[in-house]
């Protein structure tokens, strides 16, 4: 199995710009997690699915974030309009089970906002 | 202005001996617990985990320790090498929910 896979590695957008972050779980994985990592706050869990379906988005930083899980093997994680401050390294994770077994990192999306 | 950055504590090692990394969860339901480790510019990569109805569990060179009482996780990595350097996480998971929460991390720095 090739892993968790994000896309793009690196993205460079200007403030006010619409981003999207793209993400794969392994296959057979029906949890997926939203982390972001920060100089400042370190990894942060923004969201988590199961079964496709959001658990809980208290972590997503304000209304300017948004993730979906259209189905099992695709997510994505929008940022509008983007600003500096979301700045960051974006990674998603995705685990066999919810709760109990480890997750699976991808190597993140490396955002940067000017 | 300058922002300021988490404060990663750094532990030093000469290749060759133990490492050990400590780490202070905050959750007492926590029931599970797991050691990442962070090369640059890479994921988390999963070491070992650990339940909380056990205190010990050993890997490949790695042992996790759990003491409840105080609320305290370790990894102790025998034999340090040059490959082992990168930050290290705990991350744990609270009874009922579904969260894996992280600590700051620790640099780990092995000297040839």
């Amino acid at each position: 199995d090739a892993g968790v896979i994000q896309s793009p590695r690196h993205e460079v957008t200007e403030m006010g710009q619409e981003v999207t972050l793209r993400c794969k779980p392994i296959s057979g994985h029906n949890s997926l997690f939203w982390y972001r990592q920060t100089m400042m706050r370190g990894l942060e869990l923004l969201i988590y699915f199961n079964n496709n379906v959001p658990i809980d988005d208290s972590g997503m930083p304000e209304d300017r974030f948004s993730a979906k899980m259209p189905n099992a093997s695709f997510s994505t994680l929008k940022i509008q309009p983007s600003e500096p401050r979301d700045s960051a390294v974006y990674f998603c994770a995705s685990s066999q089970a919810l709760g109990g077994t480890e997750a699976f990192f991808g190597q993140g999306t490396r955002l940067t906002v000017v | 202005g300058e922002s300021v950055g988490l404060h990663l504590p750094t532990l030093s090692v000469q290749e060759g001996d133990n490492s050990i990394i400590n780490c202070a969860y905050s959750n007492s339901a926590s029931d599970y617990f797991i050691w990442y480790k962070q090369e640059s510019g890479k994921g988390p990569q999963f070491i070992i985990d650990i339940r909380s109805n056990m205190d010990k569990r050993q890997g490949q060179r790695v042992t996790v320790l759990l003491n409840k009482t105080v609320k305290h996780l370790s990894l102790q990595i025998a034999a340090t090498q040059p490959g082992d350097s990168a930050v290290y996480f705990c991350a744990e998971k609270a009874s009922g929910t579904y969260k894996y929460i992280f600590g700051t991390g620790t640099r780990l720095k092995v000297l040839a």
